[in-house]
């Protein structure tokens, strides 16, 4: 059963607007969770992260949003640019002492054009 | 720099065979992680270790097993490689700084393993 899914295989998106990457969680133990990119031939990097004390992180301009009663965080991305062109990966962990594990979703790929 | 490295990066092999992936990490990491990415799953963790001689079964572990004799080296081991196995594996590693899960993970460049 896949407990953090990415329901949106791909994404197509004209530079220069708004990128929204959505991530549902079945878990209700998931307490942090994080953006990771991955480009070809690549390993994911990681890009923004949230904790479920916060409902909102903003880096720049990538933005996390958390909604825990609906299981639900989403990443916006303002303005797209071409070399935002990746997959991304939602991952849900824990703050439980000692707990050091991900779980990753499907991912979205996302083309922005220019 | 620190870094994690994998090898090879990619490899071609037959079924049957036992094949291993080397990672290394020079960040002095205690925790290490192996995944595969597959079309449709995203990122599955196979195994995982939190130090020397500490090993644990991820969600996709059959098939696979892990030896983690020194703090930088995680070597994943297909015992009896299947072509259901055909994948990029990445290695991953992070610190213990927070005691828990929100140390970032870092990443390894991952290894193409086809399996005819």
């Amino acid at each position: 059963d896949q407990q953090v899914k990415q329901n949106s295989p791909s994404l197509s998106v004209q530079e220069g607007r708004i990128s929204i990457l959505n991530c549902d969680y079945t878990n209700s133990m998931f307490d942090y969770f994080l953006w990771y990119k991955k480009y070809p031939a690549e390993g994911p990097t990681f890009l923004i992260s949230i904790s479920s004390i916060k409902d909102k992180n903003e880096d720049g301009r990538f933005t996390v949003f958390l909604n825990k009663s609906a299981k639900h965080l989403s990443l916006h991305i303002v303005p797209s640019q071409p070399g935002d062109s990746a997959v991304y990966f939602c991952a849900a962990s824990s703050e439980i002492s000692g707990t050091y594990k991900y779980i990753f979703g499907t991912g979205t790929r996302l083309k922005v054009l220019a | 720099d620190a870094e994690i490295t994998q090898s090879p990066r990619h490899k071609i092999t037959e079924t049957g065979r036992q094949v291993t992936l080397a990672c290394h990490q020079t960040w002095n990491h205690n925790n290490m992680f192996w995944y595969r990415q597959d079309l449709g799953h995203g990122l599955r963790l196979i195994h995982y270790s939190y130090g020397v001689q500490d090993t644990n079964k991820g969600e996709v572990s059959d098939g696979y097993s892990v030896s983690r004799s020194n703090t930088e080296d995680l070597p994943l081991t297909l015992e009896s490689a299947a072509s259901s196995q055909t994948s990029v594996y990445f290695c991953a590693s992070s610190d213990q700084t927070s005691g828990r899960g929100t140390d970032t993970q870092y990443f390894g460049p991952g290894t193409r393993l086809t399996v005819l």
